[in-house]
């Protein structure tokens, strides 16, 4: 069965302290993909990123980094110098063979971001 | 990305009646919608995955009597909550997709309350 475990169910910071948002995952695929969306108050989800098991090379999009580890079954989330806008639940997802199989989302880690 | 809509964003209806959400694609052909529920302040489930033109295939323990899904064409889908209860009161999520290898598109959510 397939598992994703956000340990930490919220995090609070001030502006412009980096945070990292963790993933731990299970699943017995070979091939897999791996996803993060952010849920603002609002409700929507919004995507972020999506990764496949074979690419372990870690990403950097503006202000956010992510870090796929297959060794440790992880896929942590980084914000660099954040930002109030970026408070919101962030969740973590997996999928099966094909990208958009059935989705397993993590429990999700609310993020404050404190001016 | 491609546009998924979502009606009504917000709906209020007594016990015991019956309520219709509606999921469409509004830029792309969705040969399957999923359907997900979110409680406060939790994760979503996937509840369904229906594909144009046949039956929806729910997950366990989600009613297939209760939740009606149809998805009679290639840019909707409906989830109707019949005789509902306080207890179904939840975020009701859509996600659709054009072809299996293909990203899954989240709409903004329906909330239903349920008095």
């Amino acid at each position: 069965a397939q598992k994703v475990t956000q340990a930490q169910t919220e995090i609070s910071v001030v502006e412009k302290e980096d945070v990292t948002l963790d993933c731990v995952y299970e699943t017995r695929d070979t091939t897999y993909y791996l996803f993060w969306y952010k849920q603002p108050p609002s409700g929507e989800l919004v995507f972020l990123i999506r990764r496949n098991s074979f690419d372990e090379q870690n990403e950097i999009s503006g202000r956010y980094s992510w870090n796929f580890q297959k060794s440790t079954s992880s896929f942590n989330f980084t914000i660099t110098a954040s930002q109030v806008v970026d408070s919101a639940v962030y969740f973590c997802a997996l999928s099966g063979q094909g990208g958009s199989e059935k989705l397993v989302f993590g429990k999700g880690t609310k993020l404050t971001v404190n001016p | 990305g491609a546009v998924v809509s979502q009606h009504p964003s917000r709906v209020i209806c007594k016990s015991g009646t019956s309520v219709k959400i509606e999921c469409r694609s509004l830029d792309f052909q969705a040969t399957t919608m999923f359907w997900y529920r979110q409680f406060p302040k939790k994760s979503l489930m996937l509840m369904a995955t229906s594909n144009e033109g046949s039956k929806a295939t729910y997950e366990q323990g989600v009613e297939k009597d209760k939740f009606l899904i149809n998805h009679a064409s290639l840019t909707l889908s409906t989830l109707t909550v019949t005789s509902a209860h306080p207890e179904d009161s939840s975020f009701y999520i859509c996600s659709a997709r054009f072809g299996s290898q293909d990203e899954q598109y989240f709409g903004p959510g329906t909330r239903l309350t349920v008095t």
